[in-house]
């Protein structure tokens, strides 16, 4: 079975600064990764995937991701944090099942607040 | 409609009482997913209709939970006999293949007292 763990379940940045947000996936077959946001009272929102092809993906709002297979990994980064992007982000796995992928299993998100 | 709509936003239910969850999902699109979000947790798989059919049900935590979707298009999600563990919200999402981006909606609150 396919597990997500986000490291932090809070990160803090000043407007302006490189956001990081730290994902690591567990997964026996090669997966396909995402990373979805959630604004207050609202549904998710996809903000990039990984479906293996390039291993540097660059998403919506100016995200990106690299997926990494020697470390399990597929951080989400934005060089400069804007005000805007204050939100939950969840990343999530999902892996190909006799050629379907549709369950997708979530991390427990990370809450990223952006200081003026 | 533009996105996937879910109705009652937000519901509060007396435990043991019945619920009903609504999902209108974009028109158009064959495969409709049922999530759970406890607080502080992330989403959790449910179910999987394709169409009509429920492919996967194996999310379902127990016999309490039922869903449907007779006519491949809207879909409500049941709950008997409500306890407190049950309280979430519960998010819709539909896309056009099984294999294709999924779409969320906001999501029903669901408060057991």
């Amino acid at each position: 079975a396919q597990s997500v763990t986000q490291l932090g379940s809070h990160v803090s940045v000043s407007e302006g600064a490189l956001v990081l947000l730290r994902c690591n996936y567990s997964s026996s077959v090669p997966p396909y990764l995402f990373w979805y946001v959630q604004y207050p009272n609202q549904g998710l929102q996809l903000l990039l995937k990984y479906t293996s092809a390039a291993t540097l993906v660059k998403g919506i709002n100016g995200f990106e991701a690299e997926f990494k297979k020697s470390e399990t990994s597929f951080h989400l980064t934005k060089p400069s944090a804007h005000m805007s992007d204050a939100a939950e982000y969840f990343c999530a796995v999902s892996v190909d099942s006799g050629g379907s992928n549709y369950k997708l299993t979530f991390g427990k998100g990370t809450l990223l607040t952006v200081n003026p | 409609g533009a996105g996937v709509s879910q109705s009652p936003r937000y519901k509060v239910a007396k435990r043991g009482q019945d619920v009903a969850l609504r999902c209108d999902p974009i028109s158009g699109h064959v495969s409709l997913f049922w999530y759970q979000q406890a607080l502080g947790q992330g989403p959790e798989f449910l179910t999987y209709f394709q169409n009509e059919a429920q492919l996967d049900k194996s999310g379902l935590p127990s016999d309490r939970f039922f869903a449907e979707r007779p006519e491949g298009s809207v879909s409500t999600l049941k709950i008997q006999r409500t306890q407190q563990e049950d309280s979430a919200v519960y998010l819709c999402a539909s896309s056009l293949g099984e294999n294709t981006e999924a779409f969320f909606g906001q999501g029903t609150r669901l408060t057991v007292v």
